[in-house]
């Protein structure tokens, strides 16, 4: 099946500085990854998510980039706000399967 | 939409006590997930349904752990007897098929077994 690592497990920016996590699969049949944001006390939420034919995706101030040969991606924050200080996740899926496999999470704070 | 509906959002229980967790997914959706999270283990997944049937179980910890989804609106996921490790939060995720890949979770049910 499919594993996920994320780093780093904790990250600590300074508002308006940007935040880069980082996370590797295991099984080059995954061809869609999603990143997901937590609140506390909250289910985890879809923030940006790429698949495979795409090497690049940006909305706002956030972007995600896939390297498919090093079978690695990473989720890129500019511009970083104290709200965006939560838990992130990442996740991959294997083609033509239901479930995704996510990673241990990053807990990100953003200090004002 | 209301989106993903848990219950109980939070469950105290002691040793040995019979524990069900409910959910209901968003309308229209046709995969359920169940997640548990703890600190040391992350988002793991228990087992999911396509179309009310159990697609892959192999997440569940063990045979105290049972989930059902009778019908399209509703499902539980049952711990009989609980044990202090299954302390935790237990999260049910719903997903569309024409928008595959992105699943809507519920706010979780937190699971303290004394």
């Amino acid at each position: 099946g499919e594993n996920v690592e994320q780093h780093p497990s904790t990250l600590s920016v300074q508002e308006g500085d940007s935040a880069v996590i980082k996370c590797t699969y295991s099984d080059s049949a995954s061809n869609y990854f999603p990143w997901y944001k937590q609140e506390l006390g909250k289910g985890p939420q879809l923030i940006i998510d790429i698949r495979s034919n795409v090497g690049e995706k940006k909305d706002q101030r956030i972007a995600v980039t896939l390297n498919k040969t090093a079978k690695h991606f990473s989720l890129h924050i500019t511009e970083t706000q104290p709200e965006d200080s939560a838990v992130y996740f990442c996740a991959a899926r294997i083609s033509g399967k239901g479930k995704l496999t996510f990673g241990q999470g990053t807990i990100l704070t953003v200090h004002p | 939409d209301a989106g993903v509906i848990q219950s109980p959002r939070h469950e105290v229980t002691e040793m040995g006590q019979e524990v069900t967790l409910r959910c209901k997914p968003i309308s229209g959706h046709d995969y359920l997930f169940w997640y548990r999270q703890t600190m040391m283990r992350g988002l793991e997944l228990l087992i999911y349904f396509n179309n009310n049937v159990p697609i892959d179980d192999s997440g569940m910890p063990e045979d105290r752990f049972s989930a059902k989804m009778p019908n399209a609106s509703f499902s539980t996921l049952k711990i009989q007897p609980s044990e202090p490790r299954d302390s935790a939060v237990y999260f049910c995720a719903s997903s569309p098929v024409s928008r595959s890949g992105e699943l809507f979770f519920g706010e979780g049910s937190r699971l303290t077994v004394l």
